[in-house]
């Protein structure tokens, strides 16, 4: 079974623009997480989808959206990027997204903003 | 302000001694999760405790769940190189939210 994978890997953007990642969870898994991982925050969650639906939401801007798709496949989309928004985003997937179910991450995908 | 707090934040050890990571909160949480990380990959699951009280051992690692289920601990026994990693505490609430630790990163010395 393939497992999450996200792309790109590494990304460089200016501040200003806007940029679109990707994450393409295991078959079969409906939930999928979006989480932003700094050294100084640590692993901070952006928000889960499940079968298409936003089921939770993190403290973050509007200018970080997501959504996703009939396959399960999700985008995350950053708007007018600040530097501060320089980071590895994570997905991750699960098949239920329970309580105590396991999220299997991906490699991610490192964000630097100049 | 993190939910979870861990601590040490950092730890270096020689091989063969051993370690003990915390992972404390003020909330209590339907389950916890840790994950071990390694440069340029994601976070892998190591273990889910769910019960309070409840100690599960992988192989040379020992995983507590507080009795109240705010608190965890890894623990882990004549710890080798490729231990080293970044640790994470993740708790688990009822909204389905993966709230997590800020990580312990150890290094094991050969």
């Amino acid at each position: 079974k393939a497992g999450v994978t996200q792309t790109p890997r590494y990304l460089i953007k200016t501040r200003g623009q806007q940029v679109t990642l990707s994450c393409s969870p295991i078959s079969g898994h409906r939930s999928v997480s979006w989480y932003q991982q700094t050294p100084g925050q640590g692993l901070q969650f952006l928000f889960e989808y499940f079968s298409e639906t936003q089921r939770n939401k993190g403290n973050f801007p509007g200018r970080f959206s997501g959504r996703q798709f009939s396959n399960s496949r999700s985008e995350m989309n950053v708007s007018t990027l600040e530097l501060g928004d320089s980071a590895l985003y994570l997905c991750a997937s699960s098949d239920r997204g329970d309580r105590g179910t396991e999220a299997f991450f991906g490699q991610g995908t490192r964000l630097t903003v100049v | 302000t993190q939910l979870l707090e861990q601590s040490p934040q950092f730890l270096s050890i020689q091989e063969g001694e051993n370690l003990t990571v915390y992972c404390n909160s003020s909330s209590v949480f339907s389950s916890l999760q840790w994950y071990r990380q390694e440069p340029g990959e994601g976070p892998v699951l190591l273990v889910t405790v769910v019960t309070g009280g409840e100690v599960k051992k992988l192989k040379r690692l020992t995983f507590q769940f507080g009795d109240a289920r705010k608190d965890s601990s890894l623990h882990i026994t004549a710890a080798q190189p490729g231990d080293t990693g970044l640790y994470l505490c993740a708790g688990v609430r009822n909204d389905y939210k993966l709230s997590f630790g800020a990580g312990t990163t150890v290094t094991v010395r050969a």
